[in-house]
């Protein structure tokens, strides 16, 4: 079974770098077939895809057009974990963060973290 | 990318069935085979439940089903229960290696 723990700060001011980290039991972050997503929901409540990261001989980094020139996906394989960094924040920012493992054959979601909950403000 | 369209709110009595529309284009919903859906419990991680326009995981109830046509993706709950009460999202590959997600819809029971 694929478990996925989410850690990270919940605070963080304006202009200032989002941190959070998925740490991955029951899979390897160096999978091949998975891509380690992160998606947030704003308080508005749609989902929206923020970018995956996977390991196809080499590594592949995704991102999505809104925040592309923000944020950086990193896989550690030394700690079988995955991390979000999101630059230069903006109270738009303030949603809950999941991690999810993508299967690529059929660009599902099939395992999410908790979600956590970062506010942006000062 | 713009969001696809899902209806707010959907209502129906235990045992109806009901069915969620989810509205998107020629680039995203009606040009892959790659939409699914996803049941989330508020303060829950989601749970997918249609895959692949129409697949339903291991340990999915089949009360559970997804169609498509064109580009409108729609999840049919049938045998409503109580314990379907949640919030739905769809999600469709949208090319050029990105995703895009509906505005997400709050099922009554």
């Amino acid at each position: 079974q694929v478990q996925l723990q989410q850690s990270g700060l919940r605070l963080v001011k304006p202009s200032q770098t989002l941190s959070l980290t998925c740490a991955i039991s029951g899979d390897s972050v160096s999978s091949q077939g998975a891509a380690w997503t992160w998606i947030r929901q704003s308080p508005s409540g749609g989902l929206e895809w923020l970018g995956r990261t996977f390991y196809r001989s080499e590594w592949h980094y995704e991102y999505a057009e809104s925040v592309k020139t923000r944020i950086t996906i990193n896989p550690d394989t030394s700690n079988n974990r995955f991390s979000l960094q999101l630059n230069s924040v903006t109270p738009e920012d303030t949603a809950v963060y999941y991690c999810a493992r993508g299967v690529s054959a059929t660009a599902s979601f099939d395992y999410w973290g908790q979600g956590t909950l970062v506010t942006v403000s000062s | 990318q713009s969001a696809l369209t899902q209806p707010a709110s959907v209502s129906g009595s235990p045992g109806q069935s009901i069915t969620i529309s989810c509205t998107g284009s020629s680039s995203d919903v009606g040009n892959y085979n790659r939409v699914s859906w996803y049941q989330h419990h508020p303060g829950e991680a989601p749970r997918l439940v249609i895959y692949e326009d129409n697949k339903r995981p291991s340990g999915v109830s089949n009360r559970f089903s997804g169609s498509k046509s064109g580009n409108t993706a729609s999840l049919t709950i049938s045998g409503l229960q109580d314990e379907d009460e949640s919030d739905y999202h769809c999600c469709s590959y949208a090319g050029s290696r990105t995703f895009v997600f509906g505005s997400g819809t709050r099922v009554t029971v």
